[in-house]
């Protein structure tokens, strides 16, 4: 347990749905980040805040894909009118900011699996 | 954004010591050089980090040459256990890269 936690772990949806994915990450960690992956795929970025500023978003991030971090604490990932491509796991991760040069250690949750049907 | 090339997939047996080598010609000078490892249906999880020479943990050394254009991963006596894929990641806390970006990683199999 890395102290990340996503909810719910499986989802199945039928498409046209709207569905939300909540992650909780480690309380005193700044940062946080929404990765998308596949099988047999790395996962992909989706978006960053740092606190509740979010800071950057991937071209991945449609219209139909909103994310929030009210507070900077939790965070929702939305995603609306599902299609089937959208199917794949929704991974979380949290970090503080890194130290002098040093990218920070990220620390995943172990994702939410979204099957659109 | 320094990019990283690293096999698609290694095999391995038990008790032997595995050596992963990512190249990342492009390499910044405030870049360093982080490695996940990740297992099925799990989350990537952080294993090292270095910027040059050697890096040791309880888990893996990270062998960083001079001219920092690739880096080895060493895992030592490697069990059933260590079959994972493994991500090699380069950037900086401030750079672009610190959205942590991942490539398609190293499928490591490792045989009884």
């Amino acid at each position: 347990d890395t102290g990340v936690s996503q909810d719910p772990r499986h989802k199945i949806t039928k498409r046209g749905q709207n569905v939300t994915f909540r992650c909780d990450p480690i309380s005193e960690h700044n940062r946080l980040y929404w990765y998308r992956q596949t099988l047999g795929q790395g996962p992909e970025f989706l978006t960053y805040f740092q606190n509740e500023a979010q800071l950057e978003k991937s071209r991945l991030l449609s219209d139909r894909f909103s994310a929030e971090r009210p507070k900077g604490s939790f965070s929702t990932l939305e995603i609306q009118r599902t299609e089937q491509g959208d199917s794949a796991m929704y991974l979380c991760a949290s970090s503080l900011d890194g130290v002098v040069d040093r990218p920070p250690e990220a620390f995943f949750g172990q994702g939410t699996r979204l099957t659109v049907v | 954004l320094a990019k990283t090339t690293q096999p698609i997939s290694m095999d391995s047996y038990e008790g032997q010591e595995v050596n992963i080598t990512c190249s990342h010609n492009n390499i910044a000078t405030n870049d360093y050089i982080t490695w996940y490892q990740q297992f099925p249906s799990q989350g990537p999880r952080f294993i090292i980090q270095g910027y040059k020479t050697k890096v040791t943990n309880e888990v893996a050394s990270l062998f960083i040459p001079a001219d920092r254009k690739s880096s080895t991963l060493s895992l030592p006596r490697v069990s059933l256990s260590d079959t994972a894929v493994y991500y090699c990641l380069v950037g900086a806390r401030y750079s672009s890269a610190s959205k942590i970006i991942f490539g398609s990683g190293t499928r490591l199999s490792i045989r009884p």
